[in-house]
């Protein structure tokens, strides 16, 4: 089972764009099988589907969620074995403990099956 | 969007106890649903995926059932591990991979 890990700053000003990146550790990003994305969640409230990249029949396409309104990229580098999270133009409300994970396949099944531990990020001035 | 209504948003129960938690869809998923346990400060962790298929490692008396619109997720006897946050999440179509809006299961 592989590991995923989230690094990127706490703090993020207003206006400014959030970076993450999520490494993998103990399998290859570039497997056609997965699924890679990013989930947010804001201080005591449910989880939310950011986007995500790569997957079995669209290698490397990306799917963004579209209340985020186009202020999201997500991107990977196979060399790194690494897939990243840029958000432009934030705001307090995307204050949230951020996510990485790997959407798992199963017998034509879909699913989140392994999870980074998350990274908190404070949007403030 | 797909949206996914989970029932109740807050259960108080004694250990020992059968519960059960409902997830609607707002259109027919078939069976590509998802439940996670989530405790404070952790990351999710998936418990069923396929509606119904339980996954390596995770205890039996945790079951899932339903397809097209209606799920529901069921502990049989509550264990004092299993004090938690529950979401579903539906894997059908995306984006989004729309989630629940949680159940949190609290010690009566």
């Amino acid at each position: 089972q592989p590991q995923l890990q989230e690094s990127g700053p706490g703090l993020v000003k207003p206006s400014e764009t959030l970076s993450l990146t999520c490494t993998v550790s103990g399998g290859s990003i570039s497997s056609n099988i997965y699924h890679w994305g990013w989930i947010r969640q804001p201080p005591g409230k449910g989880l939310e589907w950011i986007g995500g990249i790569g997957g079995l029949y669209y290698p490397w396409s990306t799917y963004y969620n579209p209340s985020l309104k186009g202020r999201v990229t997500i991107s990977v580098d196979t060399s790194k074995n690494q897939f990243s999270l840029k958000l432009y133009s934030v705001t307090a409300a995307d204050t949230a403990v951020y996510y990485c994970a790997r959407r798992g396949y199963n017998y034509g099944y879909f699913y989140m099956d392994v999870w980074g531990k998350g990274t908190t990020v404070t949007v403030s001035s | 969007d797909i949206q996914l209504t989970q029932s109740p948003s807050f259960l108080s129960a004694s250990v020992g106890d059968r519960v059960t938690i409902t997830c609607r869809a707002s259109q027919g998923i078939s069976s590509y649903l998802a439940w996670y346990q989530q405790k404070p400060g952790k990351a999710p962790k998936v418990l069923i995926y396929a509606a119904s298929t339980l996954q390596s490692g995770v205890p039996s008396r945790f079951s899932g059932s339903g397809s097209g619109t209606e799920f529901t997720l069921t502990i049989s006897s509550l264990q004092p591990d299993d004090f938690a946050t529950y979401y579903c999440q539906q894997l059908n179509s995306y984006p989004p991979y729309s989630f629940g809006q949680g159940t949190k299961l609290e010690i009566k």
